[in-house]
Parts: C-alpha cells; structure tokens; sequence
C-alpha cells in the first residue's frame, strides 16, 4: 500500500527554538494533507488541512502563527513549531490522502513524531 | 454535528477470548468507517474500513467490524485474543470535507 513518511522520528528541542517536521507521501500524490496532535492518552487532535499550493486551513483553538504549515508539493508538507515551549510537547501526526485508481477515497497516515521540547 | 464515541476507557480481555471494542457514530449521509491501532510511540496503523456493501468487514491481524446502521455502531471484534493485541484502539469517521473524525480511543488490555 501507499507510504507516508515523516522525518524526523523524533526530536528533542531547547524552548524558544523552532523545530520542522515533514511529512512525505512516498509513492503517490496526496490530493490533501492533515497535521493532528496527539497528547497523552488522549485522542488525536486535528490541527490543519493542507492543500498544495494554497494555504493551510487551522482548526479553532490552533494558533497558525505558532504552527507554521507549508505545501510545497503533491508529496510533501511540513510542520514547522516556532518558539517552541514545553507545552507544546506531544505527538504529532500526518496523513495524505488520495483518490485511488477505483475512485476510492484513501487515506494513509505517517509514523508520527514525537516532540520533547525542554 | 459529526462526532464518533467510543464508550469505554479501557477494555480487559483474558488471552484467547473473544474481543469487543464498541463505537457509535453520528454522521450525515452514508458514513465511511474506519478502526487504527496504535502501539506505544508508534503512528497509527490502519486496521479496516466500512464504505459500503457487506456490514461485516474483515480486517488486518484477525479483526473484523460489523457495521450496524440501525444502532449507528462499528464495533470491532476478535474471535480469540492475543496478548499482542494490547494497545491503543481508535474508531473514526470520514466527515463530508473529508476529515477524519477520531473517537478517544479505547485502550485494551490482554492478559496473560
């Protein structure tokens, strides 16, 4: 099946500092990306809707200054962290999604990233 | 409002019985339905889905859910579990602009 990956694994950061995460679509174009956030035992939070080309779509509550998204390509989209702060610390998570040669609606997710900012 | 729940916290579960782990969904329009695994720091791993056709679907590593309208549930099952089961469970549905609704997940436990 389709690959999503994302680099790095994970990362650990100095408060203040800025930290990026990509997120790639291996073998296939992603008609969409989603960046969502994953704190401890609890559920995943979608935080953006990413379209390539075109400017991120945050969810309420999600500061776009903060968490700065760019779509470079059909196979690529970062997440970059700005100033980072302990409590921003957590689990993040990318999917592409896709429409399959049947006209399905695929969606795959990357490995996640684990962020320690400290 | 599109929303999925996942009832309970956690599940336990003695090795070689049988495994549910219950969701119910509110959507508009026919729902697409999706159950993940998540092991510890790992990503999700996607384990089956429900677009349509047959209510019972078969999944990756033995699970299977049954989709069932009348009660608006998609509850995964197992027949016989095993202690590498245990993890984290989440149950999702495909909102209209294509989001992916997640429930809070379920953690289960299978013991020895």
């Amino acid at each position: 099946g389709a690959v999503v990956s994302q680099h790095p694994s994970w990362v650990i950061c100095k408060s203040g500092t800025s930290v990026k995460i990509e997120c790639r679509s291996l073998d296939f174009q992603a008609t969409t990306m989603f960046w969502y956030r994953q704190f401890p035992k609890q559920s995943l939070m979608l935080m953006a809707t990413s379209n390539e080309g075109s400017k991120a779509t945050y969810e309420q509550g999600v500061e776009k200054d903060k968490f700065l998204i760019n779509h470079a390509s059909l196979t690529l989209s970062t997440l970059t962290v700005t100033s980072a702060h302990p409590e921003d610390s957590s689990f993040y998570i990318c999917s592409a999604t896709m429409i399959s040669g049947t006209g399905a609606y695929e969606q795959y997710f990357g490995p996640g990233t684990r962020l320690t900012v400290t | 409002a599109q929303s999925v729940a996942q009832p309970e916290d956690q599940v336990n579960v003695a090795e070689g019985n049988p495994l549910t782990v219950k969701c119910t969904y509110s959507v508009s329009g026919n729902p697409y339905l999706f159950w993940y695994v998540q092991y510890p720091n790992r990503g999700l791993q996607f384990l089956l889905k429900y677009i349509t056709g047959d209510n019972l679907v078969k999944g990756s590593y033995g699970f299977e859910a049954e989709f069932n309208k009348s009660q608006t549930s998609f509850h995964l099952k197992k027949p016989s579990a095993l202690v590498s089961d245990s993890a984290l469970y989440f149950c999702a549905v495909r909102a209209l602009d294509d989001k992916i609704i997640f429930g809070k997940g379920t953690r289960l436990h299978i013991l020895p």
